[in-house]
Parts: C-alpha cells; structure tokens; sequence
C-alpha cells in the first residue's frame, strides 16, 4: 500500500544553517505531495505542494522538488530561522484526493 | 471565523463517560477528515466524509463514532474509550477533488482516565 517515510528526528541547528528533511514515498498511482508544518499547540499548516514529476514546490524559503524516478520529496531551505521551529510532516495524496498519508513528522529546532 | 474551528481545545474524560468534539468548517469545502495524532506515530485518517457521506472508515473501532449534519460540521462521538485512545484529535478540510490539500483545526487533546 501507499506510504510515506520521512528521516527520523529531531533535528537542531544553528539560525542560517541548510536544512533537508528527507522524505520517500511508495504508491500505486501517481500522487500529489506536500508538506505540512506544525507549531506548536497548532493544527497542520500546508507549506508547499507538488503534484506532477519535476515539479517544485516552494514557500517562505522552503523548496521541495517531486523526483519520481528516486520516489523523493526532499524539504530543503537554505537559512533558517529560530520561527522555523516547528513539526513538519511529509504526506501524499492519491489522486482520489481522499486518501492522505503522512509520514512520522521531524521536529526542528533552531537554536540562535 | 475562518477557517477550520475545533472545540473543545482539551478534553479530559474517565472510560465510561460519553462525549463529543466539534469541528466546524469555513472555506465552504465538500470534505471533512477526522485524524488521530499520536506521539511518534504517523497521523491516523480515521474517517472521511464526502458531501455529508462517509466515504472512509479506517478500521475504526465502534467506540468512535462520527456524525456530519452538513458540509460545514463533524463531530466525532465518543463513549466507553480506553487510555490508548490518549491523542490529538485533528479535524481537517478539502474540496474532495483531485490533488486537493487539506485545511486542518488546532486539534482536541482528549485525555482518557
């Protein structure tokens, strides 16, 4: 069945160090991936979205490209931010749209 | 409001009681999702609900039981639920269409005694 891998946390940096969560799928079809942030005491937040090969996702300095030959959706961003600290999550979506599987969530933390 | 709104924000309950959480939508979506977020576990779908429809049920145990009056508002019932069931309630949104990402609530953190 479909799924969703993601490296295991957590993760600390130092403000303005590159930062890449990796994050590999499995699926049947051909699905749309995204990344979901969570902050603390919050709900999840889409971040960004790919939903066709070679597309790149991106959003306050976050990128994401959907790589279907290596079955990737790595989140790289290349200076954070102490308010970059926060849960995130890979997911896919089959292309029903009703099916959403997330991965285990990387906690960063950004430590000035 | 905006948004994706969930009440209550806690909830502690002994394993006999009944209660329920709300979840009311404000994007005007056709989807609504219940998850369940435990700690180092990846987020559980527990039910969809499409048009009012449920479209889902993830091997749900009966102790959960969902409601969806409108397009606007879900509620999950609960009753007779055991400590395991400890966890970040999330309550999300979508159009239900194709690639369709979803709008999520701040969540019920239910406590089970």
């Amino acid at each position: 069945g479909d799924s969703v891998t993601q490296m295991e946390g957590p993760v600390t940096l130092s403000e303005e160090a590159f930062l890449t969560i990796n994050c590999t799928y499995t699926a049947t079809g051909y699905p749309s991936l995204f990344w979901y942030v969570q902050y603390p005491g919050e709900g999840l937040q889409l971040l960004l979205k790919a939903t066709k090969a070679d597309d790149k996702g991106s959003n306050k300095g976050f990128e994401a490209t959907y790589r279907k030959e290596t079955t990737s959706f790595h989140l790289e961003k290349g200076s954070v931010q102490v308010s970059d600290s926060a849960v995130y999550f890979c997911a896919l979506s089959e292309n029903t749209g009703n099916q959403f599987y997330f991965g285990t969530g990387t906690s960063l933390t950004v430590i000035p | 409001e905006t948004g994706v709104t969930q009440t209550p924000r806690h909830l502690v309950m002994g394993m006999t009681n009944k209660k329920s959480l709300k979840c009311e939508q404000h994007l005007g979506h056709n989807a609504m999702y219940w998850y369940k977020q435990s700690a180092k576990k990846p987020l559980e779908l527990m039910f969809v609900y499409n048009f009012k429809e449920q479209t889902e049920n993830n091997s749900v145990p009966s102790r959960f039981s969902p409601e969806c009056p409108n397009s606007s508002h879900l509620f999950l019932h609960l009753h007779t639920l055991q400590p395991e069931d400890s966890a970040l309630y999330l309550c999300a949104s979508g159009t239900g269409t194709t690639y369709n990402e979803q709008f999520f609530g701040p969540g019920t953190r239910l406590t089970v005694l």
